[in-house]
C-alpha cells in the first residue's frame, strides 16, 4: 500500500531563512509525487509535482522540491521565506492518471513564519 | 485547464439531518473523481472515487455515500449526520496529464 510520511508536524521559520520540509514515501510502482499547500479554510494549491526527468522540480512561489530515489524521499526546499508563505503542506503520492487510490496524503507540516 | 466548483462554503448542520454536497468539474470530460475529508488535525483521506457516470467505490465504511449522476457532476450524501462527519471535504479531479485539481472545499459542522 501507499504512503507518506511527513516526519515534522510543525516548523517555525524566521522570514528570509532558508526552509526545508521533509516528506518520504513508499510506493509499488514509479512515484509520482506531489506538494500542496494550503491556507486556512481553503483548498489545495498545486506547488510542484514530479512525474519523470529531471529529479529537482521547480514550482510556483520560488518553491522546488527534490526527488531522490534511494532515500524514497522528496523535501521540498525555498531559500527564503516570507510571511505569505505561512499554511499547511501536503506531500502526496499516486498514480499520474488517476486511478482508485487517489492521492495519498501525508498528515501535512504547519510552517510558522516568525517575523 | 479543468476547474472544481464546490459548494456550499460552509455548512453547519444538526445530529441526524440530512447532507448534499455538489461537486461540478469544467473544462474537462470524462474525469476520474475524488471525495476527499480533512479531519481536525488530521491529513486527507479518500472517501469515494469514481470513474465514470453511476460507477463510485468507496475507500472506507462510513455514514455517506456518493453518486455520479452526470459525467461531471459528483454528489456526497448523508441520510443522517453524526457528530463524527464534521470535517473539510474536499472534491477532485484528475484527467490523466493534467494531473489533479481540488476545488475549494466545504467546511461541514455537525451540531
Amino acid at each position: 500500500a501507499q504512503s507518506v510520511t511527513q516526519p515534522d508536524i510543525h516548523i517555525t521559520v524566521s522570514e528570509g531563512a532558508s526552509l526545508e520540509l521533509r516528506c518520504n514515501y513508499s510506493y509499488g510502482a514509479t512515484p509520482y509525487l506531489f506538494w500542496y499547500v494550503q491556507s486556512p479554510g481553503q483548498g489545495l494549491q498545486l506547488l510542484l509535482k514530479y512525474f519523470s526527468g529531471d529529479t529537482l522540480v521547480q514550482g510556483i512561489k520560488g518553491f522546488e522540491a527534490e526527488f531522490k530515489r534511494s532515500q524514497s524521499s522528496f523535501n521540498l526546499r525555498k531559500p527564503s521565506v516570507h510571511w505569505s508563505d505561512a499554511a499547511e503542506y501536503f506531500c502526496a503520492v499516486g498514480a499520474r492518471g488517476g486511478g482508485a487510490d487517489g492521492l495519498t496524503f501525508g498528515k501535512g507540516t504547519h510552517l510558522i513564519i516568525q517575523p | 485547464s479543468q476547474t472544481i466548483h464546490q459548494w456550499p462554503a460552509t455548512l453547519v448542520q444538526p445530529v441526524g439531518s440530512p447532507l448534499s454536497l455538489e461537486c461540478t468539474v469544467e473544462g474537462t470530460s470524462n474525469p476520474n473523481l475524488y471525495w476527499y475529508r480533512q479531519a481536525a488535525g488530521r491529513g486527507l483521506q479518500l472517501l469515494f472515487y469514481s470513474v465514470g457516470i453511476g460507477q463510485i467505490s468507496s475507500e472506507v465504511p462510513q455514514n455517506l455515500s456518493a453518486s455520479r449522476p452526470q459525467d461531471r457532476q459528483f454528489i456526497l450524501s448523508s441520510k443522517k449526520l453524526l457528530l463524527s462527519d464534521s470535517g473539510f471535504y474536499l472534491c477532485a479531479c484528475n484527467r490523466g496529464a493534467y494531473g489533479y485539481t481540488f476545488g475549494s472545499g466545504t467546511r461541514l459542522t455537525v451540531v
